[in-house]
């Protein structure tokens, strides 16, 4: 089955400045990229995702970069701030187009200093 | 009202004891999944349901059950727990295609 990889496990940095989280996966046949917050006390929820036929995706102050050849994606978020301190995971499909559910790294603790 | 609702949120118990987690969602999705959160270990899937009559272990499904009572509704059963179960446990319904996945607020369970 698919593995994936998350790097760092924690992050701070300064608010304004910009973030970058990373993952790896295993499966080249893995097709679909998505990225969750999880913010104190709930339950994780979809920022944005990226399916293997497009390289870049942007959504306001987030972006997701793919590189298939490479085998990892990446989480970019820009002007950071206070609300966006949180634990984020990426994840992929366990196997084939995803029906069966995803599979996820071990998150990034991104902190926001003031 | 929450999507997908769990309860109960907190639970302690001790070894040995048979505990439920329930999980009941207004989203109308066919695709229903337990997962478990551990500290520096992320979400590991423990069992998922495409349908009532459906059920299928995850990847860390020993010393866990399911049940599906209906489409709204997926029940997560630790026969006789133990300490190493302790846990936050979430629900999460999924999209057609299981593209993506809505959380409950998630189940926090001390197993003593």
């Amino acid at each position: 089955g698919e593995n994936v990889e998350q790097h760092p496990s924690t992050l701070s940095v300064q608010e304004g400045d910009s973030a970058v989280i990373k993952c790896t996966y295993s499966d080249s046949a893995s097709n679909y990229f998505p990225w969750y917050k999880q913010e104190l006390g709930k339950g994780p929820q979809l920022i944005i995702d990226i399916r293997s036929n497009v390289g870049e995706k942007k959504d306001q102050r987030i972006a997701v970069t793919l590189n298939k050849t490479a085998k990892h994606f990446s989480l970019h978020i820009t002007e950071t701030q206070p609300e966006d301190s949180a634990v984020y995971f990426c994840a992929a499909p366990i196997s084939g187009g995803g029906a069966d559910g995803l599979t996820f790294g071990k998150g990034t603790h991104l902190i926001i200093q003031p | 009202d929450a999507d997908v609702t769990q309860t109960p949120r907190n639970r302690i118990t001790k070894t040995g004891k048979r505990i439920m987690l329930e999980c009941s969602q207004t989203k109308g999705h066919d695709r229903m999944y337990w997962y478990r959160q551990d500290p520096g270990l992320g979400l590991r899937l423990i069992y998922y349901s495409f349908d009532v009559k459906d059920i299928n272990k995850g990847e860390i499904s020993d010393g866990y059950s399911v049940s599906r009572q209906a489409q709204a509704k997926f029940s997560l059963s630790l026969e006789s727990a133990i300490p190493n179960q302790t846990a936050l446990y979430f629900c999460a319904t999924g999209t057609p295609g299981g593209r993506e996945l809505f959380f409950g607020e998630g189940s926090r369970l001390t197993v003593l």
